[in-house]
């Protein structure tokens, strides 16, 4: 079946470094790819998100990049800081609105 | 200020136990969506109201059911949980198609 699945489960970082989350994505057909970032205990907040009619956005201190060639989606987070660790899902919004999330990467800052 | 509320944060419920969550949104968001989260694991997809329609998954038991009285509320309904429904509920809010807002999440533990 169709799905969206992550390459890297745990990330660790040290503070101040760049961190990339990478995600892969198998429905050729979606349009739509968005980022979430979770913390122990929360719910899911949105971070930025990307139309497959473009290849780049930019937010505060993050990218997103998107390879539809190779159905590649990255998430690029500057100056990782330890209120960045959290577990971080891509999810692509499929027909009719649906998400189909990825596995999520755990992002871990080390002082 | 909150946008997607839901309450309890935590509750507590006997096996059997018909418990409900509830979720409101001030949002206005036409669309409502019931997610189930456990440990470690991507948000799963219960069912969705899209305004007044019900959507539920195929593979959602008929154990979950789901309300919504208006367009700010929507109630998850647990008729007997058993020990495998203890998780996280998130809700998430969308107008139309578009990107989900999720609240902060219920978490269900069941005795």
């Amino acid at each position: 079946g169709e799905s969206v699945g992550l390459h890297l489960p745990t990330l660790s970082v040290q503070e101040g470094d760049n961190s990339i989350i990478n995600c892969a994505y198998s429905n050729s057909a979606s349009d739509y790819f968005i980022w979430y970032k979770q913390e122990s205990g929360k719910g899911p907040q949105f971070i930025i998100d990307i139309r497959s009619n473009m290849d780049k956005r930019q937010g505060q201190r993050v990218t997103v990049l998107l390879n539809k060639t190779v159905k590649h989606l990255s998430l690029q987070i500057a100056a990782t800081q330890p209120g960045d660790s959290a577990v971080y899902f891509c999810a692509e919004n499929i027909e009719g609105g649906k998400l189909i999330f990825g596995q999520g990467t755990e992002l871990s800052v080390k002082p | 200020d909150a946008m997607v509320i839901q309450n309890p944060r935590y509750q507590v419920t006997q096996f059997g136990k018909p418990v409900t969550l509830s979720c409101s949104q001030t949002l206005n968001h036409n669309v409502m969506y019931w997610y189930q989260q456990k440990s470690s694991q991507a948000p799963k997809l219960l069912f969705h109201y899209y305004d007044k329609d019900f959507n539920n998954e195929a593979d959602t038991p008929d154990n979950f059911q789901s309300r919504r009285p208006n367009t700010s509320f929507c109630f998850l309904d647990i008729r007997s949980p058993g020990l495998g429904d203890a998780a996280m509920y998130l809700c998430a809010t969308s107008e139309q198609q578009e990107t989900q807002y999720f609240g902060p999440g219920t978490r269900l533990l069941v005795l």
